[in-house]
């Protein structure tokens, strides 16, 4: 199995609602990461999972908020979010350092 | 700003024509990898390149990797209607026990019939 699977495909969501992405591996990967890509634009890397700690933040406003609760789920928490925020947002896996999976992505509207 | 840069952004090919993409980046790297997107989909990784190694081939990709000039190259052979997609290079930085992926800006590659 070398699927990840990312839900849901699409959300629309107002700028005062609450609501998460979810990502799910199977690989027995032990990193997992979450990029945000707008139209046209390559993927920006927003946080990486090691060992199901948070290893890397880069600089992300806090009304996202990223949570590993085991070594195969990632979610990404999403509250207070602005137009601009809108876009692409995709969850990969990899076996520590190395090539990446990527799941199918979840896109965002934000109203 | 990190992200490395891709030329040409945009490419038109033929069936049957080589499609060479280029990636220039910025710093020292552990590995370059590239990937490929279909429009509005999760990429795919193609091939990955360690900073020790100049040169790797997959069935009908060649990669190169240049550290002194802070280069790589994508070569597709005989190209197919189904190789039309976004092709990212994504350089690795050095350290750490996961991946940290900067991607280029991207080259959309065309392949008409």
């Amino acid at each position: 199995d070398t699927e990840v699977t990312q839900t849901p495909k699409h959300l629309v969501m107002g700028m005062t609602n609450k609501k998460s992405l979810k990502c799910e591996q199977h690989m027995g990967h032990r990193a997992m990461y979450w990029y945000k890509q707008k139209a046209k634009k390559p993927p920006e890397l927003m946080f990486v999972y090691s060992y199901e700690k948070l290893s890397i933040n880069e600089s992300v406003p806090s009304r996202f908020s990223p949570e590993c609760p085991n070594s195969s789920l990632l979610n990404l928490h999403l509250h207070a979010l602005q137009p601009e925020d809108s876009a692409l947002y995709l969850c990969a896996s990899s076996q520590e350092r190395g090539e990446l999976f990527f799941g199918e992505g979840s896109r965002l509207t934000v109203l | 700003s990190q992200q490395g840069e891709e030329d040409p952004q945009a490419l038109s090919i033929q069936e049957g024509e080589n499609a060479t993409m280029n990636c220039s980046y910025k710093t020292s790297i552990n590995n370059l990898q590239w990937y490929r997107q279909n429009s509005g989909r999760g990429l795919v990784h193609l091939i990955l390149i360690r900073s020790n190694e100049r040169e790797k081939h997959s069935g009908r990709l060649r990669v190169t990797l240049d550290t002194s000039k802070k280069s790589s190259s994508l070569l597709i052979t005989a190209s197919r209607a189904a190789d039309t997609a976004s092709y990212f290079c994504a350089t690795d930085a050095v350290g750490g026990t996961a991946s940290k992926l900067t991607f280029g800006t991207g080259t959309r590659l065309q392949v008409t019939l």
